[in-house]
């Protein structure tokens, strides 16, 4: 079936170092693949997306990688900031066209 | 900000009752989508509404309901509420059907069932 699924449930960072958030999808017919930043009272919030014909794609400070051959995602962030302390989600765009999300990350930056 | 406004913020209700979520969607967005968020999860796909109508489905029984308006805002009924129904409700907006770019999160309902 369809799932999409992050490696470690919390990562701990230090103010300044960069961030690398990982998510692993199972759908190898997926062709487009979000993430979203999700603050504690909000809803998710899109960050950056990607498309199967594209391996990396930058933002400002975040750059997405897709690495279509072990169905592997991730999301780098640069400087990482106290104000990027949140729950990260990457997402799969299904067959049918809903968004499939995994589980989550917590990202924690210490001062 | 992203213009979707949900409303209530929070609810509680009593198991085998019935709730009505509202949503407004951002200006100039046609599509509503529904989420349902259980604590610790990610959200899952509950309906999407284009044009007044029901536009798929996820994984989600018929007590789950849903209208969209001719202002583009959107009602999500739940009927005979159970326990594990307990969970943040998100509604999410876009201007363009069939695809998930530029989707808008509102910031949700948080619904808690006793």
């Amino acid at each position: 079936g369809e799932s999409v699924g992050l490696h470690l449930p919390t990562l701990s960072v230090q103010e300044g170092d960069n961030s690398i958030i990982n998510c692993a999808y199972s759908n190898s017919a997926s062709d487009y693949f979000i993430w979203y930043k999700q603050e504690s009272g909000k809803g998710p919030q899109f960050i950056i997306d990607i498309r199967s014909n594209m391996d990396k794609r930058q933002g400002q400070r975040v750059t997405v990688l897709l690495n279509k051959t072990v169905k592997h995602l991730s999301l780098q962030i640069a400087a990482t900031q106290p104000g990027d302390s949140a729950v990260y989600f990457c997402a799969e765009e299904s067959n049918t066209g809903k968004l499939i999300f995994g589980q989550g990350t917590t990202l924690q930056v210490k001062p | 900000e992203t213009g979707v406004t949900q409303s209530p913020t929070h609810l509680i209700k009593t198991r085998g009752q019935q709730v009505t979520l509202r949503c407004s969607s951002q200006s100039g967005h046609n599509t509503v989508s529904w989420y349902q968020q259980a604590l610790g999860q990610g959200p899952q796909f509950i309906f999407q509404y284009y044009r007044e109508e029901e536009n798929g489905r996820g994984n989600f029984p018929p007590r789950f309901s849903g209208l969209q308006f001719p202002n583009y805002s959107s009602e999500l009924n739940v009927n005979a509420l159970e326990l594990d129904d307990s969970a943040l409700y998100l509604c999410a907006s876009s201007s363009q059907v069939g695809t998930n770019e530029k989707l808008f999160f509102g910031s949700g309902t948080q619904l808690s069932v006793l």
